[in-house]
């Protein structure tokens, strides 16, 4: 079993629509969580970053953190075809080595 | 605008060849990390390093070796390149304790026949 688990889609969204995005973990040591988007060709960018369990917003996505399921997930609020990506969840004990997601794929049409 | 830069986009290698793969911080960070994207398994840590000259195993360390002489920079080496390490080779850097994960390189396609 991976150590963080996440769908990697294909995910097909209309322009407008909300994608939500997850990943579980075994891990009972993560205490820090992040989601970054890659798109294609180029490297991970870090999009949300959060520091133990709950919520945490920035504009049009909102990262949540469920420690005592193991789950975090990433909402991304009136998507646009700019938000057709890989989106990595990752996870560390220590906010040094992370350990990531497999990434889940997005398309948003237009 | 901080940055990590790899030092080419697209490789084409022979079999057994050595390959150095290189990458450049200029934001100072003391970690630096070498891994590897492959469709569905997702990034997979092969070395990172903390400090100038100190250097630890990742998950898949075998037929790599590293190099860090000067802070501002990670080298990826492939000793004897083989067909199966051709992948996407990502490059990151983050501060210590500075809680803001890592910075990415833009990646290098290698591609080894």
């Amino acid at each position: 079993q991976k150590e963080v688990e996440q769908d990697p889609g294909p995910l097909s969204v209309p322009e407008g629509a909300i994608v939500s995005l997850n990943c579980t973990y075994s891990n009972s040591a993560f205490q820090y969580f992040m989601w970054y988007r890659q798109y294609s060709r180029k490297g991970p960018e870090l999009l949300m970053y959060t520091y133990s369990s709950g919520n945490k917003e920035d504009g049009r996505f909102t990262a949540q953190v469920d420690k005592s399921s193991k789950y975090i997930s990433l909402f991304i609020r009136d998507s646009q075809p700019s938000d057709s990506a890989t989106y990595l969840c990752a996870m560390s004990v220590n906010d040094y080595k992370l350990s990531f997601g497999a990434g889940t794929t997005v398309t948003v049409r237009a | 605008d901080v940055k990590v830069t790899q030092s080419s986009r697209y490789l084409v290698k022979r079999t057994g060849e050595k390959v150095f793969l290189e990458c450049v911080q200029d934001m100072d960070h003391e970690n630096m990390f070498w891994y590897r994207q492959d469709p569905g398994l997702g990034l997979r840590l092969i070395y990172f390093s903390y400090d100038v000259k100190m250097k630890e195993k990742g998950d898949i360390p075998e037929g790599y070796s590293v190099s860090r002489e000067k802070k501002e920079r990670f080298s990826l080496i492939l000793e004897s390149a083989s067909t199966n390490q051709t992948s996407m080779y990502l490059c990151a850097s983050s501060a210590t304790g500075g809680a803001y994960g890592y910075t990415f390189g833009s990646g290098t396609r290698l591609t080894v026949v």
